[in-house]
């Protein structure tokens, strides 16, 4: 089944505690994403991948780490997490950029002490 | 300025009813665009991409005016079902950024 799966769901940590979600597509996808959404801000794009080894910041980067070693991961990394980024984080994948259709991981709801 | 802007709503509409978003975008360099759907927290799915011709996919039906920088998304015949947040959608080559509106929320009630 394609699908993008992320990885922990739920998590509630302390402040300053570094923690790393997991994101992986077994779709083949070139375009990654990491997003937060927070009620009545929408989603906001933290991260993007456009392939192996290509990253780039989207609107709220601060406080987040990634990497794509491999085409099929993009795990998120808070190296010192802070009550502010509480949130739902989504991760997406699409095939390439522009007009392709964005398929997003089930959610992963932080919760930092 | 939101780069994307939508009516928060909510729009509480009876079954049956034709209902219409709207929203804007303030980058003219806007290259694609799009309407999603997300229920209560999940994870947003496509529910259209949005073509400069306007394009319908049974009751729903997306149209683009570039020159007004602003997107719209109708629904004919509301379902019990269609009772969800949608999302406009922009997406800048420029930066191969996506950018999503807060979202409009509707609640089809029978």
């Amino acid at each position: 089944e394609a699908q993008v799966t992320q990885n922990p769901r739920y998590l509630i940590t302390v402040t300053g505690k570094k923690l790393t979600v997991t994101c992986s597509q077994n779709m083949n996808h070139e375009y990654m994403s990491w997003y937060r959404q927070d009620p009545g801000l929408g989603l906001r794009q933290i991260y993007y991948s456009m392939n192996v080894e290509v990253t780039d910041k989207g609107d709220v980067p601060e406080g987040y780490k990634v990497s794509r070693k491999e085409k099929r991961n993009f795990p998120l990394i808070l190296e010192s997490p802070s009550p502010n980024q509480t949130s739902l984080y989504f991760c997406a994948s699409s095939l390439g950029i522009g007009w392709d259709t964005q398929y997003f991981g089930p959610g992963t709801r932080l919760t930092v002490l | 300025r939101k780069e994307v802007e939508q009516d928060p709503g909510p729009f509480n509409v009876p079954e049956g009813a034709t209902v219409a978003f709207n929203c804007t975008y303030s980058n003219s360099a806007s290259q694609s665009f799009f309407w999603y759907r997300q229920d209560c927290r999940k994870e947003p799915k496509l529910l259209m991409s949005v073509y400069s011709s306007g394009n319908e996919d049974g009751r729903f039906t997306a149209q683009l005016n570039r020159a007004s920088q602003y997107i719209s998304l109708l629904i004919r015949d509301s379902k019990l079902s269609d009772s969800a947040t949608y999302l406009c959608v922009v997406f800048y080559t420029g930066g191969f950024k996506t950018i999503f509106g807060a979202g409009t929320r509707l609640f089809v009630k029978a």
